[in-house]
């Protein structure tokens, strides 16, 4: 089956610094390619998400990526702001089921 | 409109018992999913609902089962509860039709196991 790896687990940066997530996928029938975001206590909520026939999206401060070929996906935040830290999460779809990354924790620094 | 509802919100059970959690999809939702969530795991599918027929099932042993009934309300069920069944359990509805970008996760049920 699919597996998602993300990486890294935990980052931290200060206000207004960019963060770039990454995340690999193994199946190369993965096709969709959402990114949830998590606040502590609350439940994921989709942010972005990025089919396989494109390469990029962006809807205002952030960003996803897709390299195929290289089976990886990456989730870009500029001018992050405190209210950014959350749990991020990635997850590919293969044959209809969703698979997540572990998450990873960001910290935005005032 | 109301958004996916669960119940109840926190559980605390013994090991060896069984335990039921429900969910209630947003109204004219007929697809639940259900995954589990844990620090070390993340999270993680473990079935899909569709006018009441299973139609996906992740990695998880027999011991997690669920059902959906016509009214689209959906049940799992965990048996013979083991230490690492601790988790939050959430679950997400979308309607006939739609795709991912269109599912909506519930709060979640916190489940402990001692």
């Amino acid at each position: 089956g699919e597996n998602v790896e993300q990486h890294p687990s935990t980052l931290s940066v200060q206000e207004g610094d960019s963060a770039v997530i990454k995340c690999t996928y193994s199946d190369s029938a993965s096709n969709y390619f959402p990114w949830y975001k998590q606040e502590l206590g609350k439940r994921p909520q989709l942010i972005i998400d990025i089919r396989s026939n494109v390469g990029e999206k962006k809807d205002q401060r952030i960003a996803v990526t897709l390299n195929k070929t290289a089976k990886h996906f990456s989730l870009h935040i500029t001018e992050t702001q405190p209210e950014d830290s959350a749990v991020y999460f990635c997850a590919a779809i293969a044959n209809s089921k969703l698979t997540f990354g572990k998450g990873i924790t960001l910290s935005v620094r005032p | 409109k109301a958004g996916v509802t669960q119940t109840p919100r926190y559980l605390i059970k013994t090991r060896g018992q069984q335990v039921t959690l429900s969910c209630s999809p947003i109204s004219g939702h007929r697809s639940v999913s259900w995954y589990q969530q844990t620090p070390g795991q993340g999270l993680q599918f473990l079935f899909e609902y569709f006018s009441e027929t299973q139609r996906n099932k992740g990695n998880f042993p027999g011991r997690f089962s669920g059902r959906q009934f016509s009214n689209s309300r959906s049940e799992m069920n965990v048996s013979t509860l083991e230490l690492g069944d601790s988790a939050l359990y959430l679950c997400a509805s979308r309607r006939q039709g739609a795709e991912y970008n269109e599912q909506f996760f519930g709060p979640g049920t916190r489940l402990t196991v001692l």
